[in-house]
C-alpha cells in the first residue's frame, strides 16, 4: 500500500530531551515536507526537501533539524524541545522534485507534547 | 509573501444543501489548485485538484477556478453530516516552490 509512515504517533516528553520523529514513504517521491498544525494557525511548513541531500527551510524552522540521506526517509529532529513545540506534526510527500511539491500524500500525524 | 486566504468558519449548512467554500490567492502566476479535507485529528486528504479556468466536477464535488479574479471555490452538493470537516485550499506557485496552504474553513453539516 502506498503510504507515508510517521513514528511515533503520540509522544509526551520533557523540555530539553532530544527526540526524532521518523517519516518514511514507499512511493519513490522526490519531494518531502514537514508541517506543524496548531489551532487557529493552520498548517505551517517547517522544512522541505526537493530530493536527496537537498533541504530548505519552510515558514517555521526554528528549533528543528532535518536530513535527507535517503529518498524514502525524512526525519524531523528536535534537539532541545520546548513547550512551544507542542503540536500536531505531519509529514507529506509528492512527486515534483525540482519543480516543487505537487499533489501531497500525508502521514497520519504525530501528536507531540513537551512538558 | 504569497498568501492563500480562507474564511475560517464555521460554515453551517443543513443536510442536503449546497455548501460553498471559497479561497483567494495573491500570486497571479499560481498554476495549480487543490482542495484537501481534514477530519478532526486526522491528516489532510486530497479531494479535488484544478488547473485551468472553469469548473471541474467529481461526484458531489465541484471545484471552480477564476484566475482573473484569483479565486477558487469548492461546492459540495447534497451535503451530508459526514462532510463535516475542515477544508484546506492549497496553491502551487511557479517554479521550485512548495504548496501554500490556507488556514482552512470548518464546515458543519447539520442533520
Amino acid at each position: 500500500e502506498a503510504q507515508v509512515t510517521q513514528n511515533p504517533r503520540y509522544l509526551i516528553t520533557v523540555t530539553g530531551k532530544k527526540l526524532t520523529v521518523t517519516c518514511s514513504q514507499n512511493m519513490n517521491h522526490e519531494y518531502m515536507s514537514w508541517y506543524r498544525q496548531d489551532p487557529g494557525l493552520g498548517l505551517r511548513q517547517i522544512y522541505y526537501s526537493m530530493n536527496v541531500e537537498v533541504t530548505d527551510k519552510g515558514d517555521v524552522p526554528e528549533g528543528y533539524k532535518v536530513s535527507r540521506k535517503e529518498k524514502r526517509n525524512f526525519p524531523l529532529i528536535l534537539e532541545s524541545p520546548s513547550p512551544n513545540q507542542t503540536s500536531l506534526y505531519f509529514c507529506a510527500s509528492s512527486f515534483g522534485g525540482t519543480s516543487g511539491a505537487n499533489v501531497l500524500t500525508f502521514g497520519a500525524g504525530s501528536r507531540l507534547t513537551v512538558l | 509573501q504569497k498568501e492563500v486566504e480562507q474564511n475560517s468558519g464555521p460554515l453551517s449548512v443543513p443536510e442536503g444543501a449546497i455548501a460553498s467554500l471559497n479561497c483567494t490567492y495573491s500570486d497571479r502566476g499560481s498554476q495549480s489548485f487543490f482542495w484537501y479535507r481534514q477530519y478532526s485529528g486526522k491528516s489532510p486528504e486530497l479531494i479535488m485538484s484544478i488547473y485551468s479556468n472553469g469548473d471541474k466536477e467529481d461526484g458531489r464535488f465541484t471545484a471552480q477556478l477564476n484566475k482573473a479574479s484569483q479565486y477558487v471555490s469548492l461546492l459540495i452538493r447534497d451535503s451530508q453530516p459526514s462532510d463535516s470537516a475542515t477544508y484546506l485550499c492549497a496553491v502551487k506557485n511557479p517554479g521550485n516552490t512548495p504548496l501554500v496552504f490556507g488556514k482552512g474553513t470548518r464546515l458543519s453539516v447539520i442533520a
